[in-house]
């Protein structure tokens, strides 16, 4: 069955600390790894997805197939990336089907 | 500037109301999607279109319908509204292939009543 599950609800942390969002999946096959980021009154939009291998405003995340995580982590956060993420999966042999974790709501304090 | 459009931003309906949400993309993109977005569950997939009119069931379909008679607008009908359903309708698309960013339109926030 191919699942996303994302631990926290909810991350607070101070401004210039470190943050990692967690995300677990199962999946059998090769999936692509996405990160999404809805800011507050927003649409949804893509963050960062795990083929480009960049880093997208401080972000980044690695896949790791051995633990099945594909955890979203920046070194000093802002409170500009206050917001809701989602980690999403899609499979190649599924035609693009893309399924999402419950979110994470990150709130960075001044 | 790519977009997916929604055809409200607010809808207010009563139990038993056939409802009907439409979302049109301007990107020809093969892949469309219509999630339900509630606090502490994420996105869920209701319904899934990869092609007209083709369709497969996402995690949570039951008492909802779908419609794709051409490319570009996928339609989510909710045949007996039920407060239940009252919750924010995402639609989405994408490529074909799975490694490819999806757009979302901005949101539908419906109240059934």
């Amino acid at each position: 069955a191919q699942r996303v599950t994302q631990p926290e609800k909810l991350l607070s942390v101070f401004k210039g600390a470190p943050v990692e969002l967690k995300c677990n999946y199962s999946y059998s096959g090769s999936p692509e790894l996405f990160w999404y980021v809805q800011y507050s009154r927003q649409r949804l939009q893509l963050l960062l997805r795990h083929i480009s291998r960049e880093s997208i405003k401080g972000f980044t995340a690695d896949l790791n197939k051995g633990e099945t995580s594909f955890h979203l982590k920046k070194p000093f956060a802002q409170e500009e990336d206050s917001a809701m993420y989602y980690c999403a999966l899609s499979g190649r042999n599924q035609g693009g089907k893309l399924i999402f974790g419950q979110g994470t709501e990150l709130s960075v304090k001044p | 500037d790519v977009k997916v459009t929604q055809s409200s931003r607010y809808l207010v309906k009563r139990t038993g109301e056939k409802v009907f949400l439409e979302c049109v993309q301007d990107m020809d993109h093969e892949n469309m999607f219509w999630y339900r977005q509630d606090p502490g569950l994420g996105l869920r997939l209701i319904y899934f279109s990869y092609d007209v009119k083709m369709k497969e069931k996402g995690d949570i379909p039951e008492g909802y319908s779908v419609s794709r008679e051409k490319k570009e607008r996928f339609s989510l009908i909710l045949e007996s509204a039920s407060t239940n359903q009252t919750s924010m309708y995402l639609c989405a698309s994408s490529f074909f292939s799975g490694d490819t960013e999806a757009f979302f339109g901005q949101g539908t926030r419906l109240t059934v009543v």
